[in-house]
């Protein structure tokens, strides 16, 4: 079974231009998650998707930020326009989705973005 | 309020020698789960092992065991014989309202480092 895809896996950007990344879920898996970790500390939420629908995206900047999960399989997350503290690693994570409080979320490796 | 916190940065530990990571959890709803992964430096998160807040007996997975100390919200990790591959970050994560699709939060971390 593949696991989670991400690209790209580096991405090295200027203060204020956009960047994309990219996020294919493991097949089948209705919840997907996207994390920040900034070095040095652990994963922090940005947003959840359940199939097309957001689930929460409390802790998103929505002035820059933004995320789409279209067709409730891949999904899209955008940072218009980066800043320095943005420099970080962005995980996606996908999970069943069936309320199963034992199932894990799966991990894609990252997309590490540094920003100059 | 931080609802994860492990308290060691950094720990030591000789190969194959046994080592305990703490993670102490704060919550107030009776049904939660606590899982621990793995985070080698290809960035990747790896699921070790789970452990219901109703289980009866300590979570085991092969040289991974969990210590779970309901009264004291703890849910630390044994790992037993250490190799060198251990060498990562370790985080400690709680799922909350463990029947819904909520999110995993992440403790920052501890960097364990399996000397020869």
């Amino acid at each position: 079974e593949a696991g989670v895809a991400q690209s790209p896996r580096y991405k090295i950007i200027e203060k204020r231009q956009s960047v994309a990344f990219w996020c294919n879920p493991i097949s089948g898996h209705a919840t997907l998650y996207w994390y920040q970790q900034i070095l040095g500390q652990g994963p922090k939420l940005l947003i959840q998707f359940q199939n097309n629908g957001v689930v929460d995206d409390s802790q998103l900047p929505k002035d820059r930020f933004s995320a789409e999960r279209l067709k409730g399989v891949d999904s899209t997350l955008k940072i218009q326009p980066a800043k320095l503290e943005d420099s970080a690693v962005y995980l996606c994570a996908s999970r069943e989705g069936l309320a199963d409080p034992q199932e894990t979320q799966y991990f894609g490796p990252g997309t590490r973005l540094l920003v100059l | 309020a931080q609802k994860i916190t492990q308290t060691q940065p950094g720990m030591f530990v000789q190969e194959k020698e046994a080592v305990t990571l703490d993670c102490t959890y704060d919550t107030s709803d009776p049904s939660y789960g606590l899982f621990w992964y793995k985070q080698p430096s290809s960035g990747e998160m790896i699921f070790l092992i789970y452990q219901g807040s109703y289980d009866q007996q300590n979570a085991t997975e092969g040289r991974y065991s969990l210590n779970f100390q309901k009264a004291r919200k703890s849910a630390n990790l044994v790992i037993s014989a250490s190799q060198l591959g251990d060498s990562a970050m370790y985080f400690c994560a709680m799922r909350e309202a463990y029947s819904g699709n909520t999110p995993l939060v992440f403790g920052k971390g501890t960097r364990l480092s399996v000397i020869a």
